[in-house]
């Protein structure tokens, strides 16, 4: 089962920031968090990743909260290209290789 | 960065045949593979992952088999095709355990 909670879908007008939230409120103390998304019929594409500090990129922001149980993924001037399933993972457990995928949530930036 | 190549993009096979899927991967060695099945509207699931020639793991019991014969080479076969095996498979590597997976393009497999 995923470890983290997203809405199902979100609409963002074109050239407003996007902030979707992620709970995963299980986190272990070494368990990062990822944010993936994508983009009708292709393989997803990895946008940013972060353990406890924000983290920007020059794709979007991690917000990460104090006790590590949410954060959010900031598209500063979402565009129509941003359009995607947004997901939000985290690592299952330490000395395994896997990652989770959840249903993501679905973001749809309006003209 | 790397370069994950999965052929074919699309596939179409009747109930009951094999199947054989690759996936190779450029730009680096000793990568962690991965297969993972999307169906329609879903989200991913992982299938098998590899830390290495010859070592799979499974995450779901299934009608599925993966192989690792190569450090860069990742099939997923199947003795005997059901209607729920299709899909779209997507094959993702990665570095190592704590840096992001890079995906392929995927195969959209429909089983008639």
């Amino acid at each position: 089962d995923a470890k983290t909670t997203q809405p199902t879908s979100m609409d963002c007008a074109e050239g407003r920031a996007a902030n979707l939230p992620c709970n995963h409120s299980t986190i272990s103390g070494n368990e990062y968090v990822y944010w993936y998304r994508q983009i009708h019929s292709q393989g997803p594409q990895y946008i940013i990743h972060g353990l406890k500090n924000n983290e920007t990129n020059e794709m979007a922001s991690l917000i990460i909260t104090e006790d590590r149980k949410s954060s959010t993924l900031i598209l500063p001037h979402a565009t129509l290209r941003d359009t995607a399933v947004y997901y939000c993972i985290v690592r299952v457990t330490s000395g395994t290789y896997k990652y989770i995928f959840g249903t993501g949530t679905r973001l749809k930036v309006l003209a | 960065s790397q370069t994950i190549h999965q052929w074919p993009a699309t596939l179409v096979q009747p109930v009951g045949s094999p199947l054989s899927l690759e996936c190779t991967v450029e730009g680096t060695s000793n990568p962690n593979l991965y297969w993972y099945r999307q169906a329609a509207g879903r989200g991913l699931q992982l299938l098998f992952y590899s830390v290495g020639i010859g070592q799979i793991s499974s995450e779901v019991p299934q009608n599925l088999s993966a192989s690792r014969p190569q450090d860069r080479q990742f099939i997923l076969s199947s003795k005997k095709l059901l209607l729920s095996d299709s899909g779209f498979y997507l094959c993702a590597s990665s570095g190592s355990s704590y840096n992001e997976q890079f995906f392929g393009p995927g195969t959209r497999l429909t089983v008639l």
